[in-house]
């Protein structure tokens, strides 16, 4: 089936430095959704990409789709401790299948 | 605060046992999704539910069963427990019934094996 790969597993970054994470997947995707999950809390909802090479913006949150709708990109500008969790990237088929997540850890 | 709630909070009990998770989602959504989130496993899609019926099945192990209530509640029914189910349980919700809709999670339930 459908695979998305998401990387990098973990990354540590020092307060004010830039953070990226990446699904990629091995098939055409309808759209993808973000989702961040702080420690010990629950995935909340950032986001949903439909089109392709569609770039949307959330305040320091930038989020990219592919142009051939097989990738997708999450970057944050100058982090800040209130970053930290795991960033889930999602696509669906019939069901909503979430990305192996990266964990962003930031240091003051 | 998500409107997702998930009772009860935390579960520990033993090999063999059989439990019940409970999920009320958000007012308004039709759609009930239950999920598991365990360290080696990522976040897991287990079952979908829409207007009480079942919508979309995932890796969800014969062992256990969900349902959907005509009061949209869900339950989630793990029975003959293993050590391997020692997980996080989560609940999701969305207003319509395509995946493609935002979800909204509720909090959790961890259950623990021992």
């Amino acid at each position: 089936g459908q695979q998305v790969m998401q990387i990098p597993q973990y990354q540590h970054v020092q307060e004010g430095e830039d953070f990226t994470t990446y699904c990629n997947s091995s098939t055409t995707l309808s759209n993808i959704q973000w989702y961040k999950q702080r420690p010990g809390g629950h995935p909340v909802f950032l986001i949903q990409l439909v089109k392709s090479g569609e770039v949307k913006k959330q305040k320091r949150l930038t989020f990219q789709f592919g142009e051939a709708k097989k990738n997708s990109s999450l970057h944050i500008t100058a982090t800040q401790t209130t970053d930290v969790g795991t960033y889930f990237c999602a696509y669906n088929t019939d069901k909503l299948i979430f990305g192996t997540g990266t964990r962003l850890q930031v240091f003051p | 605060d998500s409107g997702v709630t998930q009772t009860p909070k935390h579960l520990i009990t033993a090999t063999g046992q059989r439990v019940t998770l409970r999920c009320s989602p958000r007012s308004g959504d039709l759609s009930v999704y239950w999920y598991q989130q365990s360290l080696d496993q990522g976040l897991q899609f287990l079952i979908q539910y829409y207007n009480g019926e079942e919508r979309a099945k995932g890796n969800i192990l014969e062992r256990f069963s969900a349902q959907q209530f005509p009061d949209l509640h869900s339950e989630l029914n793990l029975s003959s427990l293993e050590l391997g189910d020692s997980a996080l349980y989560f609940c999701a919700s969305s207003v319509a019934g395509n995946s493609n809709q935002p979800q909204h999670f509720g909090d959790g339930t961890r259950l623990s094996i021992l």
